[in-house]
């Protein structure tokens, strides 16, 4: 059972678009959503993430939206450029049970210069 | 910092054959996962080590699949006998724990395991 469910699995936008990546989860104990970016060959690698006591997160060009009644979170990326090109995962855990990170199946992002 | 370090990057095998994987994780960073990454999917968990303690190996095929952290440093996974179905991205993570900011895995490169 997917603990984490991601979508669109790919995603075409043009070059100063926002593309959103949407993720939803049923687990409310989850306390901690994080966004990792991969680009090929590579390890994923932590980019922003949030705690379910605020609904908006910033850091960058990366925003995070949290709606903790809807049990959904989505990533922003602003002004969006051709080496934000990645795989985008989002995930979430428990604190209190060791810290696994469920992951979502991915969102393959391709800016176009 | 080097980072999370894995080796080898990439392997080949062929069916049945015994293959080992060897991370080594950041200095100091306690807990160490393994996680396995299939083409177009997220990282699925398999074992965490807190130092040399398996405290959670529920997911690991332990008729195939067997991991050690002997001094709670370096670890090892390996798999005998491998399967065609084991081909996939082999990940280490080693845990940031910046709970005041921000905290998550840092992830190692990945073994790529090709199974033939």
């Amino acid at each position: 059972q997917q603990q984490v469910k991601q979508s669109p699995q790919s995603l075409i936008v043009q070059k100063g678009g926002i593309p959103i990546i949407n993720c939803a989860y049923e687990n409310t104990a989850f306390d901690y959503f994080p966004w990792y970016q991969q680009f090929p060959g590579k390890g994923p690698a932590l980019l922003i993430a949030i705690r379910p006591d605020v609904s908006e997160k910033k850091e960058g060009r990366f925003t995070i939206s949290f709606n903790k009644s809807a049990k959904q979170f989505s990533l922003h990326i602003m002004d969006s450029q051709p080496g934000d090109s990645a795989t985008y995962f989002c995930a979430a855990s428990n604190s209190n049970t060791g810290n696994q990170f469920y992951f979502g199946t991915g969102t393959s992002l391709t800016v176009i210069p | 910092e080097a980072g999370v370090v894995q080796s080898p990057r990439y392997k080949i095998i062929e069916k049945k054959q015994p293959v080992a994987f060897w991370c080594n994780p950041i200095s100091g960073h306690n807990t160490l996962y393994w996680y396995l990454q299939n083409l177009g999917q997220g990282p699925e968990l398999l074992i965490r080590y807190e130092n040399e303690e398996a405290v959670d190996d529920s997911q690991l095929p332990k008729d195939r699949f067997s991991a050690e952290r002997l001094k709670g440093v370096d670890s090892t996974l390996k798999i005998q006998p491998a399967e065609l179905g084991d081909s996939a991205v082999y990940l280490c993570a080693s845990l940031l724990p910046d709970r005041e900011i921000n905290y998550g895995y840092t992830f190692g490169s990945g073994t790529r395991l090709t199974v033939v």
